[in-house]
């Protein structure tokens, strides 16, 4: 069957270090991978978008990978800071699919001072 | 700001009432989208208006339904509200369909079923 998991726990670290949430994906073959992330109460907001044949892409402090042979995607917050508490979703982009993001439940992570 | 705009942002309703939920949108996006999120849920699409064609998703109850009068205004109609509809509605856009056209999102409306 089609599955897409993230880190089913909350993710607590201390501020100033490196945050990593994990996506992996079963049975699909996504031509593109996206991350976002979303506050209490609020949609979500687009990170980043990475394409399977990208292995890495940055924006600032943020960090993707994407590993097609693992079926994985992670996902870092350098330097982290109280204000990166939140949860993050990724999305797959299923070419074929009318474009249409299957997304994962998401992981909390709250970044303690 | 260009942004998505959903209101209301709190929506309480009665068992069986009907009600409609509203998003606009001053991208200009063609695509307009509509999820419902239950706590600690994925997003689960209910429909999508790519301009004015319209697709349903499989699993979208016939419950709920989706006019777009306009490129800028989509709503969202719960024609019989049930306990188990309450949640969160997303409304979204994105340019167009292609796999680099990201999604905005509004603020989303928080809807209580009485």
């Amino acid at each position: 069957s089609q599955k897409i998991e993230q880190n089913s726990e909350a993710l607590n670290i201390q501020e100033g270090k490196t945050a990593t949430l994990t996506c992996n994906y079963t049975n699909y073959s996504p031509a593109y991978l996206q991350w976002y992330r979303q506050d209490p109460g609020r949609g979500p907001v687009f990170l980043l978008l990475i394409r399977e044949n990208e292995k890495e892409k940055r924006k600032e402090r943020l960090k993707v990978t994407f590993d097609t042979t693992l079926k994985q995607s992670l996902f870092h917050i350098t330097a982290s800071q109280p204000a990166d508490s939140a949860t993050y979703l990724c999305a797959l982009d299923i070419a074929g699919n009318n474009r249409k993001l299957i997304w994962g439940l998401g992981t909390s992570l709250a970044v303690n001072p | 700001d260009a942004m998505v705009i959903q209101n209301p942002r709190y929506q309480v309703t009665q068992f069986g009432k009907p009600v409609t939920l509203s998003c606009s949108q001053t991208l200009n996006h063609n695509v307009m989208y509509w999820y419902q999120q239950k706590s600690s849920q994925a997003p689960k699409l209910l429909f999508h208006y790519y301009d004015k064609d319209f697709n349903n998703e499989a699993d979208t109850p016939d419950n709920f339904q989706s006019r777009r009068p306009n490129t800028s205004f989509c709503f969202l109609d719960i024609r019989s509200p049930g306990l188990g509809d309450a949640a969160m509605y997303l409304c979204a856009t994105s340019r167009g369909s292609g796999s680099t056209d990201t999604q905005y999102f509004g603020p989303g409306t928080r809807l209580t079923v009485l």
